[in-house]
């Protein structure tokens, strides 16, 4: 069954580093997504990706986020200079076009910052 | 805005007995409504959705009922088993777009 992969499963980092979090999605969806969910907190949205661009983008994806589909395959989440507070984990999904909202998550990234 | 609340937990129970988690949204339009499913260690897993009122959506003997009226999702099963243990979220898809909204999530906790 076709699924969602991401990597690393966990990464700890230390505060100010640069992160990238990378996700393979199905291969025929053309919808990408980020979520987080801080421990303990509910799963937010971060941002959604069509077409090669941003879509939509929550106050939580500011400046120091940004995503990115460099080979087709591959959808990536950079966090330029990691704060504390960003330590989470991280879903990302995807879609395929005309469902009605089904999205299929991978299992997460887990980021620690230190 | 678009908002969904579910009951506070953990929800323990023993094997076999009958479960219901309580979700309610706030919505504008006509959300389709889903129940996510996390396992220990495991990603977000789709449990089960419905996409209009009075649709009864229903997997590996959960269901949930769509009930506009009372703007409520409630996922039930008649007989828990000690590996159905996780936390269940559940959220909305606003019809005019396909974010997300979730509720905080229930953990629900199954005792032999």
């Amino acid at each position: 069954e076709p699924e969602v992969t991401q990597t690393p499963s966990h990464q700890v980092t230390q505060m100010g580093q640069e992160v990238i979090l990378r996700c393979v999605p199905i291969s025929n969806h053309l919808y990408f997504y980020w979520y987080r969910q801080i421990l303990g907190q509910k799963v937010e949205f971060l941002v959604s990706f069509y077409n090669n661009e941003i879509s939509e983008k929550s106050e939580i994806f500011d400046d120091q986020f940004s995503v990115e589909r460099p080979d087709g395959s591959n959808f990536t989440l950079k966090i330029r200079s990691t704060k504390l507070e960003d330590s989470a984990m991280y879903f990302c999904a995807s879609r395929a076009q005309g469902n009605t909202g089904e999205l299929f998550f991978g299992e997460g990234s887990r980021l620690t910052v230190l | 805005g678009d908002s969904v609340t579910q009951m506070e937990g953990p929800v323990t129970l023993s094997e076999e007995a009958f479960l219901t988690i309580n979700c309610t949204y706030t919505a504008t339009g006509y959300p389709s409504l889903f129940w996510y499913v996390q396992y220990p260690g495991e990603g977000l897993q789709l449990l089960l959705k419905a996409t209009k009122a009075d649709d009864k959506g229903s997997n590996k003997g959960f269901e949930a009922t769509y009930r506009k009226e009372t703007t409520s999702f409630h996922l039930e099963k008649g007989s828990v088993q000690v590996s159905d243990s996780a936390v269940y979220f559940c959220a909305l898809s606003p019809y005019s777009n396909y974010q997300l909204i979730w509720g905080a999530g229930t953990k629900l906790i199954i005792k032999p």
